[in-house]
């Protein structure tokens, strides 16, 4: 199974930071990876997919990046909706494992 | 509206058994890929299994293998989740997610979960 790794596994932060979360796989996974922010109670949504493509709907201050072993997600200005669980997923082979997610707070 | 609703949870004693269901709602359900996605109280998200469109391929996480099964009735819309010999580390809040595709290379696709239910709650416990 390919391994997801998560970095940090919890971030303070402040509205207006640019933010990075950092996701690396235990083998190369190409472009096969997705982002989902996740806030309590609720059920997670789609952010980015294919490493950098952008769901629609989504705020364009979200983008995604890498390929191969190591991904990133930028919240380019924190607005306060966004204080949440981010998660990447690998969707190269099943099964399709996630991060242990990163906790972005206040 | 894009829906999905999940039912079939409850307690049920360590080796018992449940069914899950998911009724899709607002899309044509027979053209996606479906799958359960499961989170235990205060941890990470953890897929759990897969079914193609047709119900012909069928793809699960190591540690249910062998004891849950997916399935889906085209016709009536619906997923399923069959649970058995639940253990206490099955305890969880059981999503259903659609797998959306976009085409990448050649004939391969980037799957995605686009569209999630709200949850049902499992608890194994004696």
């Amino acid at each position: 199974d390919i391994q997801m790794t998560q970095s940090p596994s919890s971030l303070s932060a402040s509205v207006g930071d640019r933010v990075t979360i950092t996701c690396r796989a235990s083998q190369s996974i190409s472009s096969y990876l997705n982002w989902y922010q996740q806030k309590p109670g609720k059920a997670p949504k789609v952010l980015i997919y294919a490493a950098s493509s952008l769901q629609s709907g989504v705020p364009s201050r979200f983008s995604g990046s890498g390929s191969g072993t190591d991904f990133t997600l930028t919240i380019s200005s924190l607005q306060p909706e966004d204080f949440a669980t981010y998660y990447c997923q690998q969707t190269y082979s099943t099964p399709y494992t996630f991060g242990q997610g990163t906790k972005l707070e206040i | 509206e894009v829906q999905l609703v999940e039912s079939g949870g409850g307690l049920v004693q360590p080796g018992g058994s449940l069914r899950l269901s998911c009724a899709a709602s607002g899309f044509t359900f027979s053209s996606y890929w479906m799958s359960w996605v499961r989170q235990a109280p205060g941890k990470g998200l953890e897929w759990v299994a897969n079914i193609k469109q047709d119900g012909s391929e069928k793809y699960y996480v190591d540690s249910v293998k062998g004891r849950f099964t997916i399935s889906r009735d085209n016709a009536k819309n619906s997923l399923y989740l069959q649970m058995n010999s639940l253990r206490a580390e099955d305890t969880a809040v059981y999503y259903c997610a659609r797998d959306r595709s976009e085409p990448a290379a050649l004939s391969y696709f980037y799957y995605y979960m686009d569209v999630w239910g709200k949850g049902t709650t499992v608890t194994v416990s004696s």
